[in-house]
Order: C-alpha cells, then sequence, then structure tokens
C-alpha cells in the first residue's frame, strides 16, 4: 500500500500549457522531493524541501516551480510545457535515519 | 564519468540461479539505497545501508565502507524478481537529502 500518491500517472499535454503533477505523502515527513528521470537513464534531483515553505532547487536545471504549503503535499507545476520537458517525475519523502518512499511516477509527455 | 557505477547493466538469469549486483561509488557517503522498480510499476525502497549487511527475505545487501562497494544478492530467484534494481547514494556536501543514481541493472528472470 503506497503512502506517497501521485497524479496523474500518466499525461499527455500540448505544448504552452500549464500543468501541475500532484504529489501527497500520508506519513508525516518532513523532506520531500522531485526527480526527473529519462528513460535509461538515473534518476536526478530537481526540487526538494525540508518542511513548509522550504523549497530548493536541485542539482539538475528546471524550468518547474514547487510549493509546500502543507506538510503531506507537494505539487510541481510546469507554467508553459515543452517537448524537452517530456519525462517521468517522481516523488519522494524521508525522514531522518529512514530510507526513501517513492511515489508510482509521473508520464508527462508534451506534444 | 558517474559517480555511482553499477555492473552488470542488464542481467539474464534462469528460476532458481542466486544472483549478484555490485555498485562502486567514489565519494563519501552517509548511506546507501538499494532500489526496485518493476516494470510500469513505482519505485520500492529495499534497503537502507550504512554499513555490514541486511537481509529481508530472499535479498540480502552487503557494503564495505572501505572498498566504496555495496552488493545485492537475490538467492533462488524467481520471475517476479524481474525488475530494475538501482543503487543510490547519499553523500557527504552536495544538496542536503540529494542521492546520486546509479543508472540500473534490468534483471530478467526466466521461469
Amino acid at each position: 500500500e503506497a503512502d506517497i500518491y501521485q497524479t496523474p500517472r500518466y499525461l499527455v499535454i500540448g505544448t504552452g500549457k500549464k500543468i501541475t503533477l500532484e504529489c501527497s505523502q500520508t506519513m508525516g515527513h518532513d523532506k520531500m522531493y522531485w526527480y526527473q528521470q529519462d528513460p535509461g537513464m538515473e534518476l536526478h534531483l530537481i526540487h526538494y524541501s525540508y518542511g513548509v515553505n522550504s523549497t530548493e532547487k536541485g542539482d539538475l536545471s528546471s524550468e518547474s516551480t514547487v510549493s509546500r504549503i502543507r506538510t503531506e503535499h507537494f505539487p510541481l507545476t510546469l507554467e508553459s510545457a515543452r517537448p524537452s520537458h517530456t519525462s517521468q517525475y517522481l516523488c519522494a519523502s524521508s525522514e531522518l535515519n529512514y530510507g526513501y518512499t517513492f511515489g508510482s511516477g509521473t508520464r508527462l509527455t508534451v506534444v | 564519468k558517474n559517480e555511482v557505477e553499477q555492473s552488470p547493466q542488464n542481467l539474464t538469469a534462469q528460476e532458481g540461479e542466486f544472483i549478484t549486483i555490485n555498485c562502486s561509488y567514489s565519494v563519501g557517503i552517509s548511506a546507501l539505497h538499494w532500489l526496485q522498480q518493476h516494470p510500469g510499476g513505482g519505485i520500492v525502497s529495499l534497503f537502507m545501508l550504512s554499513s555490514g549487511k541486511k537481509k529481508h527475505g530472499r535479498l540480502i545487501a552487503t557494503i564495505n565502507i572501505q572498498e566504496k562497494h555495496s552488493s545485492l544478492h537475490i538467492t533462488a530467484s524467481h520471475p517476479r524478481d524481474s525488475a530494475v534494481y538501482t543503487c543510490a547514494v547519499k553523500y557527504y556536501g552536495g544538496s542536503q537529502g540529494n542521492l546520486i543514481f546509479g543508472k540500473g541493472t534490468k534483471l530478467s528472470v526466466k521461469p
């Protein structure tokens, strides 16, 4: 049973549209992350948060933005989607001394 | 050069075989994670290690901090073990909470 939920699982959208990928967790974890993964490649961190009202950019440059208004919710927004944004986006959370819990991911295709 | 190297990239085994997947890293780490992703599925965290060895069912993970090396073993492999197995390290320095991921090992277990 997943404790971290991502929606939608799959999304095909036209260029220029604004999209928000949702991520929610029920474990009360303070730390949450967004990773981007292209097919056959490793995951790269694009955003992370240590708690409410805390967000930071990761090591991989991304045109997306995130917000953390509630502990359990960490949505990722693309203001104007482009084909180069086509990828898989994975949300995760963690707590000190515990492993990471990953969501099932959102496969985004921008046409 | 990737700071986390996994081998092999692809592995095909017969049901019942003993499987080893290797992970080497070049940075100082505070923890190492083994992750599993079934085709079309989400990522599951199998182990978090900072020293020694952990066992869960037919899965065993070991780490040698001095040699900067970890192995994931699967005993009595089964077709349901077919998945991508990824090693990820939590390293000192860089964005706190960031993981560096290997490219994954695609395992296929034939009946």
